[in-house]
């Protein structure tokens, strides 16, 4: 069984842009959860979409967002980038809502400019 | 405030030996631990996951242990290899709705020939 992708791997962008990041599950896990990781903050959660609808959010501010497609891939997108975005950004899948059994995936790397 | 550390917070041993990490918590209501293994510039692998009941669990050369009343935990790692090299996560969950996770900062091991 496939395992947890995420794309691109690598992005880097500019102040003041937008980005969105792709992740797929594992098949048949119907929940996506998002986190951020810093060498200062450490890993820090950002979202967790079951069935596409947000089933919880962590302390971010709105120029997070994110959504999950009836497929259960989800997007997550970042606005008005700033350069404390720069980051490791993780995605996590596991069958029900939750984050019991979660399987990450390789994180996509942000580096803002 | 609901809290995670972890000590030490970076180790160097040599190959062949044995190591054990710490993990502290305050959170409450308790749900789960987990330890985590991520290596530079990959997600984090799920090692093992502990409840209230457990407390020992074992992954091949990962044996987790947990005091529930103390509200600490450790990660023991028997005769370790170059491949062991990665940082070491603790997780725990709070008992809530959601199962919301708070992350160590993790334990950054290296293992030298």
């Amino acid at each position: 069984k496939a395992g947890v992708t995420q794309t691109p791997r690598y992005l880097i962008k500019t102040r003041g842009q937008q980005v969105t990041l792709s992740c797929s599950p594992i098949s048949g896990h119907r929940s996506v959860s998002w986190y951020q990781q810093t060498p200062g903050q450490g890993l820090q959660f950002l979202f967790e979409y079951f069935s596409e609808t947000q089933r919880n959010k962590g302390n971010f501010p709105g120029r997070f967002s994110g959504r999950q497609f009836s497929n259960s891939r989800s997007e997550m997108n970042v606005s008005t980038l700033e350069l404390g975005d720069s980051a490791l950004y993780l995605c996590a899948s596991s069958l029900t809502s939750g984050t019991k059994a979660q399987y990450f995936g390789p994180g996509t790397r942000l580096l803002v400019l | 405030k609901n809290q995670v550390e972890q000590s030490p917070q970076s180790l160097i041993i040599l190959e062949g030996k044995n190591c054990t990490l710490q993990c502290n918590y305050t959170v409450s209501p308790f749900s789960n631990l987990r330890w985590y293994k991520q290596d530079t510039g990959r997600g984090p692998v799920s090692l093992t996951i502990m409840t209230f009941s457990e407390n020992t669990k074992s992954n091949g050369r990962y044996t987790a242990t947990l005091d529930a009343d103390t509200k600490q935990s450790s990660l023991h790692i028997t005769a370790s290899q170059l491949s062991d090299s990665a940082s070491y996560i603790c997780v725990v969950s709070e008992k809530t709705s959601y199962d919301k996770v708070i992350f160590g900062p993790g334990t950054s091991l290296s293992v030298i020939p």
